[in-house]
């Protein structure tokens, strides 16, 4: 079975400074990966996804992605962090066995210092 | 537009009383989802249906029921066996890619 884990909880960065959200995953296949958002009391947003090819994925917000192999990441970055990307972050993993189920990462919670 | 539509975003019930939770989505998607999600914790997966008139239990489905009569609509009914039922609730529907795309979620407060 797939896992994913997100291995920090909470994150305050401050405004205009780079942020790297981590995740890894444990999945026996080549994985499909996603990065989704959520404000609070909101559903989720989907920012980028990987499914294959190119490692590095843009995303919507400015926000990118890597996916490494060796490495069983999916980290989440951005070059300037603005206050309205205040939220949280989640990522999952894609299962080709069954139903096109997703499993979640416990979720990163992303607070902006102005 | 289309969309998942979530109602209502914020239902009350007395402990003991079933409630029906609504998920209509005109994506034409084929699967459709249901997660819950408590405070500072990842989604879990009650149930999903890949298509009308079937449907799997997912990690939670203890204490919960669905429906799939119709493509658009996949209602979760919250039962009484729940044990703690308070929670966020998220529909989320998907085509034939793994993408999922989510309603604004449920608010079920159950005192």
């Amino acid at each position: 079975a797939q896992s994913v884990t997100q291995p920090d909880i909470h994150i305050t960065v401050s405004e205009g400074a780079s942020l790297e959200l981590r995740c890894n995953y444990s999945y026996g296949a080549t994985p499909y990966l996603f990065w989704y958002v959520q404000s609070p009391g909101q559903g989720l947003q989907l920012l980028l996804k990987y499914f294959s090819g190119d490692t590095l994925v843009q995303g919507i917000k400015g926000f990118e992605a890597e996916f490494k192999r060796s490495q069983s990441s999916f980290n989440l970055r951005k070059p300037s962090v603005h206050w309205s990307d205040a939220a949280e972050y989640f990522c999952a993993v894609g299962a080709l066995y069954a139903g096109n189920m997703l499993t979640f990462g416990g979720g990163t919670r992303l607070m902006v210092k102005p | 537009d289309g969309g998942i539509t979530q109602s209502p975003k914020y239902l009350f019930r007395k402990e003991g009383q079933n409630v029906t939770l609504s998920c209509e989505q005109n994506l034409n998607h084929d699967a459709m989802y249901w997660y819950r999600q408590d405070p500072g914790q990842g989604l879990r997966l009650i149930y999903y249906s890949q298509i009308v008139n079937d449907f799997q239990k997912g990690d939670i489905a203890e204490g919960y029921s669905v429906s799939r009569e119709k493509k658009e609509s996949f209602p979760l009914t919250v039962t009484s066996a729940q044990k703690n039922p308070t929670a966020f609730y998220l529909c989320a529907s998907t085509s034939s890619s793994y993408e999922q795309y989510f309603g604004p979620g449920t608010r079920l407060t159950v005192t």
